[in-house]
């Protein structure tokens, strides 16, 4: 099946900093991929939707200035959370689709972001 | 608006029970795809099934079936025989194309299998 992949996979950083997680798509071009956040004990909450060459939509409630998506290439997006607060340590997963394959959503392992 | 609700928040069994997760949604679509994913300890999500809504054939797989009511707008997951392994969270999702193909999730329903 197809392959997503992220990196890092866990990260911890300082308040004031910035991460970036990436988001790979390993054996298929992906057009469209997401983001999304889950707290503990919580679901998964979309924040945005990244396309392509094109600007990230997010959702609403989401900082689009503090959560900065770039979409470079059909197998690359990343994720840039800027100036990091405790309040942003979450597990953030990314997923990538493929259209041909009915929609369907690819997950990657995601990423566990502690700001200490 | 569509909207997921997984109603159990967590479920415990002994081994080789059968455990059933139930799912109601919502939309206003009449195409729509639903979808269980597993989510282990290790965090990462597993895909177990996809549904489109003009397909309301229930669908086995070794221990997992899934019960399609489009009259009741609900999809839910039954694990026979149930195992520790199984013990993880389950959500079920909802996508509608029309909306660029954003998964709703449900809350999810833990499940714990005890040997």
């Amino acid at each position: 099946g197809a392959v997503v992949s992220q990196h890092p996979s866990r990260v911890i950083c300082k308040s004031g900093t910035s991460v970036k997680i990436e988001c790979r798509s390993l054996d298929f071009q992906a057009t469209t991929m997401f983001w999304y956040r889950q707290f503990p004990k919580q679901s998964l909450m979309l924040m945005a939707t990244s396309n392509e060459g094109s600007k990230a939509t997010y959702e609403q409630g989401v900082e689009k200035d503090k959560f900065l998506i770039n979409h470079a290439s059909l197998t690359l997006s990343t994720l840039t959370v800027t100036s990091a607060h405790p309040e942003d340590s979450s597990f953030y997963i990314c997923s990538a689709i493929i259209l041909a394959g009915g929609y369907e959503q690819y997950f990657g392992p995601g990423t566990r972001l502690t700001v200490t | 608006a569509q909207k997921v609700t997984q109603a159990q928040t967590e479920i415990s069994v002994v081994e080789k029970e059968d455990v059933t997760l139930d799912c109601v949604y919502e939309t206003r679509d009449t195409t729509y795809y639903l979808f269980w994913y597993k989510q282990p300890p290790s965090g990462e999500l597993v895909f177990l099934i996809r549904r489109n809504s003009f397909d309301e054939q229930n669908e086995i797989s070794g221990r997992y079936s899934w019960n399609f009511q489009k009259s009741t707008s609900s999809f839910n997951f039954t694990i026979t025989a149930s195992q520790v392994v199984d013990s993880a969270v389950y959500f079920c999702a909802l996508s509608d194309p029309s909306n660029d193909y954003k998964l709703s999730f449900g809350a999810g329903t833990t499940v714990t299998v005890r040997a």
